[in-house]
């Protein structure tokens, strides 16, 4: 089975600050997302990656940046952080082809204060 | 951005009855349509990924299908059990690869 784990389930923290989301998969998977979800809208993009060290902006990449310097792991960053990021964070992989599943994390909730 | 419809919003419905609920997407550059289920406090889990028209998928008690040429989905639970309750979710995928989700249809199943 497919495990994608994900460093919180819950975070605070406070306007200004670096924050760093942890994704971790355990299935070799070459593709790597980070989603937020907000009440009334769809999953949406942030950022995706194909491979180490590549990343592409999603549908709202606009104050998060994106590392993945190993294949496994996929780290979010809200550079400085502001209220309007307080959200649900979910991470997923999956194999390369369309028709391939994306498997998910538990997700984060983060508050920003 | 993809444009990814799901109807109803929500929808309660006694245990024992059967129900359908609808994805719409653009037909133009289909790739592939996605169905997850998401409970509450668990990750999304994918219950179908469908790419041909014409597609029937079916896993237990649920199942789907598929008209890519009017750009819709149809997920059907038959005998809805309380422990459907969730929310189901339908992604789109274009030639990027990437899943456009539509809002999702919050399913509560009364016993």
């Amino acid at each position: 089975d497919v495990k994608v784990t994900q460093s919180s389930r819950y975070l605070v923290k406070r306007t200004g600050e670096k924050v760093f989301l942890e994704c971790v998969q355990d299935m070799d998977h070459e593709n790597m997302f980070w989603y937020r979800q907000d009440p009334g809208l769809g999953l949406r993009l942030i950022y995706f990656s194909y491979d180490v060290k590549m990343k592409e902006k999603g549908d709202i990449p606009e104050g998060y940046s994106v590392s993945r310097e190993k294949k496994e792991r996929f780290s979010l960053i809200l550079e400085s952080a502001s209220t309007n990021q307080t959200s649900m964070y979910l991470c997923a992989s999956s194999l390369v082809a369309s028709n391939q599943p994306q498997h998910f994390g538990d997700g984060t909730r983060l508050s920003i204060l | 951005i993809l444009n990814v419809e799901q109807s109803p919003q929500s929808l309660h419905v006694q245990e024992g009855d059967s129900t359908n609920f609808t994805c719409s997407f653009p037909s133009s550059n289909f790739y592939a349509l996605h169905w997850y289920r998401w409970e509450t406090a668990k990750s999304p889990e994918a219950l179908f990924v469908m790419t041909l028209n014409g597609d029937e998928k079916k896993k237990g008690r649920i199942s789907a299908t598929l008209n890519t040429k009017e750009g819709y989905s149809y997920l059907y639970i038959k005998g809805s059990q309380p422990e459907d309750s969730a929310t189901y979710l339908c992604a789109s995928v274009t030639g990027a690869n990437n899943l456009f989700f539509g809002t999702g249809t919050r399913l509560t199943v009364i016993p």
